[in-house]
């Protein structure tokens, strides 16, 4: 069945350093991908999202590529706030096949100033 | 590892009757679950969260009276859709956190108001 893997946490950077996630995803026909992002105790914001190959979905300086060939979909940020600590999920999400999300674990970060 | 269950997994009622939503954290207690729901075609929606023993905390533009949210106890909390009507139709997805602030999601829950 479809899957999403992500690079396990916790990840730790100094403040201003370059950041990528790794999502990598299985699935069959062409899903759409989410980036989510949990601040502490708080619920699920969406991120970013791209709904077909090549696509590039950004936000708040964040930015991820559907790559179907590599079936990878990788969070990627130049240079990370403290702000930006919070844990991180990537999903899928199939439209066309009972509307399902299927998500990542999720991966911690920790930013230190 | 962490489970978290939700019953049922498929609904199907008549316009004007209420549904039932439960959510369940089988191995861990969680202070604070979250609803969501997901449109067809577009990302989840954050629709309030739950903490165990107060009243639930609603999203801007979610109905408190439509979706009533009970937090039980520490292992379970459930959505009542009331009065549902067709637009209400969606997919409704729990998650619980843990001690350690991780996220657990459920299985989701399909309804369907004829």
């Amino acid at each position: 069945g479809d899957s999403v893997t992500q690079m396990e946490g916790p990840v730790t950077l100094s403040e201003e350093a370059f950041l990528t996630i790794n999502c990598t995803y299985t699935a069959t026909g062409y899903p759409s991908l989410f980036w989510y992002v949990q601040y502490p105790g708080e619920g699920l914001q969406l991120l970013l999202k791209a709904t077909k190959a090549d696509d590039k979905g950004s936000n708040k300086g964040f930015e991820a590529t559907y790559r179907k060939e590599t079936t990878s979909f990788h969070l990627e940020k130049g240079s990370v706030q403290v702000s930006d600590s919070a844990v991180y999920f990537c999903a899928l999400y199939q439209p066309d096949r009972d509307d399902k999300i299927i998500f990542g674990k999720g991966t911690r970060l920790h930013i230190l100033p | 590892g962490a489970v978290v269950s939700q019953h049922p997994s498929r609904v199907i009622c008549k316009s004007g009757t209420s549904v039932k939503i439960e959510c369940r954290s089988l191995d861990f207690q969680a202070t604070t679950m979250f609803w969501y729901r997901q449109f067809p075609k577009q990302s989840l929606m954050l629709m309030a969260t739950s903490n165990e023993g107060s009243k639930a905390t609603y999203e801007q533009g979610v109905e408190k009276d439509k979706f009533l949210i009970n937090h039980a106890s520490l292992t379970l909390s459930t959505l009542t859709v009331t009065s549902a009507h067709p637009e209400d139709s969606s997919f409704y997805i729990c998650s619980a956190l843990s001690r350690r602030d991780t996220q657990y999601f459920g299985p989701g829950t399909r309804l369907t108001v004829l």
